[in-house]
């Protein structure tokens, strides 16, 4: 059973860059069967997907989020991570890394997610 | 993107009573030419992360007890528990995967 992990700081400053890495054991991002994504969850609200990576490294981004995400993966660590610039309060938030559901889905490559970490939360605080 | 809506926001169910929640779309997110409605409903514990219940509207994921079901079309769609258990309390999500992946803002349910 594939498990994910996010691992990243707690805290970070307004205005700054915060990276986060999901550790993936259990199954192989080189799989050609899924996709690999991030969401995030602002507390006590809802969840909102960011990106979602595939192991050629084709990108999928949200585009209500405009452009200050960068996803990437790593398959020889079989990890995969998420950059988000210019950090500001409306991004605090629990963060989970999760794996999209291996079916096929005809006209639309991201099916929903079937395995998810346990979260990370983000605060933005100076 | 596809705005998804939830009603109600939040009710309360007697233990062994059905418990019914609504989700609809801003438009159809059913693809004609494959017959399937991009719709998924999750379940969230408090504390825990989502967990996924039922995919293309209807079909659920492996070890989901069939108390949980799914219907709908196009851009109406239906989670429903049909004898709520102490365990099922939390708060479901409907989710549209047609487009930009999109979430309902939630519906979380308690016992009465």
């Amino acid at each position: 059973q594939v498990h994910l992990q996010e691992s990243g700081p707690g805290l970070v400053k307004p205005s700054e860059t915060l990276s986060l890495t999901c550790s993936v054991s259990g199954g192989s991002l080189s799989s050609s069967l899924y996709f690999w994504g991030w969401i995030r969850q602002p507390p006590g609200k809802g969840l909102e997907w960011i990106a979602s990576v595939y192991y050629t490294g084709s990108t999928h981004y949200n585009p209500s989020l405009k452009s200050r995400f960068s996803i990437s993966s790593d398959t020889s660590k079989n990890q995969f991570s998420l950059k988000l610039n210019s950090v500001t309060a409306a991004d605090t938030a629990i963060y989970y890394c999760a794996r999209h559901l291996g079916i096929a889905a005809p006209r639309a490559p991201l099916p929903p997610f079937d395995s998810w970490g346990q979260g990370t939360l983000v605060t933005v605080s100076s | 993107d596809i705005v998804m809506t939830q009603s109600p926001d939040s009710l309360a169910v007697s233990l062994g009573e059905r418990a019914t929640i609504n989700c609809k779309s801003s438009q159809s997110i059913l693809y004609s030419s494959y017959n399937k409605n991009y719709l998924a409903w999750y379940q969230q514990k408090s504390g825990q992360p989502p967990k996924l219940l039922i995919y293309w509207a209807s079909t659920r994921e492996s070890g989901v007890p069939d108390r949980f079901s799914g219907s709908g079309s196009e851009t109406d769609f239906t989670l429903t528990i049909s004898s709520l258990q102490a365990e099922d309390v939390a708060v479901y999500y409907c989710q549209q995967y047609y487009g930009t992946p999109t979430f309902g803002q939630g519906t979380k349910v308690e016992i009465k």
